[in-house]
């Protein structure tokens, strides 16, 4: 168990919704990571949030937004759903804002299929 | 090399086999390597991170080397176990965030 905790773990919705990802960092975690893995893909850096303000951003469309809360939950926000958009989203934590030399901690990830 | 590629895109083999994965990545512009292994279903876990020209790092029967001049990583597994049947991951970071560039992995399974 990594300590992150992502929900929902599964989620099945249409074209054209709008879906909420939630992710509760380790305690402590002040860094927030946000991936995305389409099939076949790598793992694609989405948004990365530090203590409740975006400090990177990556591939992230338009049409997903993303927060970071004062008790350090983040939640992912996608909204018009595509099919394309179907794909595994994982969040990650660290202690600090950079360092890109430790590890993050990796939640279990939550399946977004459209249909 | 723009991206991160793995290779082989899958692997095969008996339970006592040693094996090994290549990660490719940009060496320009390199600040770290990152193995993570990922069991379907669970998180994917930090194995290693390398930072500097010839680090090798050890963690039981897996270990890693990095060549960044030339912009390769191996990860080697002794006498391979099936609980070793994973997705192996690796991932290059350009500067001090933790903006990876993840590889599409290697699936490694170990067959009794």
């Amino acid at each position: 168990d990594s300590g992150v905790t992502q929900t929902p773990k599964h989620l099945i919705t249409a074209t054209g919704q709008r879906v909420t990802l939630r992710c509760s960092p380790r305690s402590g975690d002040l860094s927030v990571y946000w991936y995305q893995q389409s099939l076949d893909q790598g793992l694609q850096f989405l948004i990365q949030y530090y203590n409740g303000e975006e400090r990177a951003k990556g591939n992230i469309l338009e049409r997903f937004s993303a927060q970071q809360f004062p008790d350090l939950h983040s939640e992912l926000n996608l909204s018009s759903l595509e099919l394309g958009d179907s794909a595994l989203y994982f969040c990650a934590s660290k202690r600090g804002g950079g360092q890109g030399y430790t590890e993050a901690f990796f939640g279990q990830g939550t399946r977004l299929t459209v249909v | 090399i723009l991206n991160v590629e793995q290779s082989p895109q899958s692997l095969h083999v008996q339970e006592g086999d040693s094996t090994n994965f290549t990660c490719s990545f940009p060496s320009s512009n390199f600040y770290a390597l990152h193995w993570y292994r990922w069991e379907t279903a669970k998180s994917p876990e930090a194995l290693f991170v390398m930072t500097l020209n010839g680090d090798e790092k050890k963690k039981g029967r897996i270990s890693a080397t990095l060549n960044t001049k030339e912009g390769y990583s191996y990860l080697y597994i002794k006498g391979s176990q099936p609980e070793d049947s994973a997705t192996y991951l690796c991932a290059h970071s350009m500067d001090s965030s933790y903006k990876l560039i993840f590889g599409s992995g290697t699936r490694l399974l170990v067959r009794p």
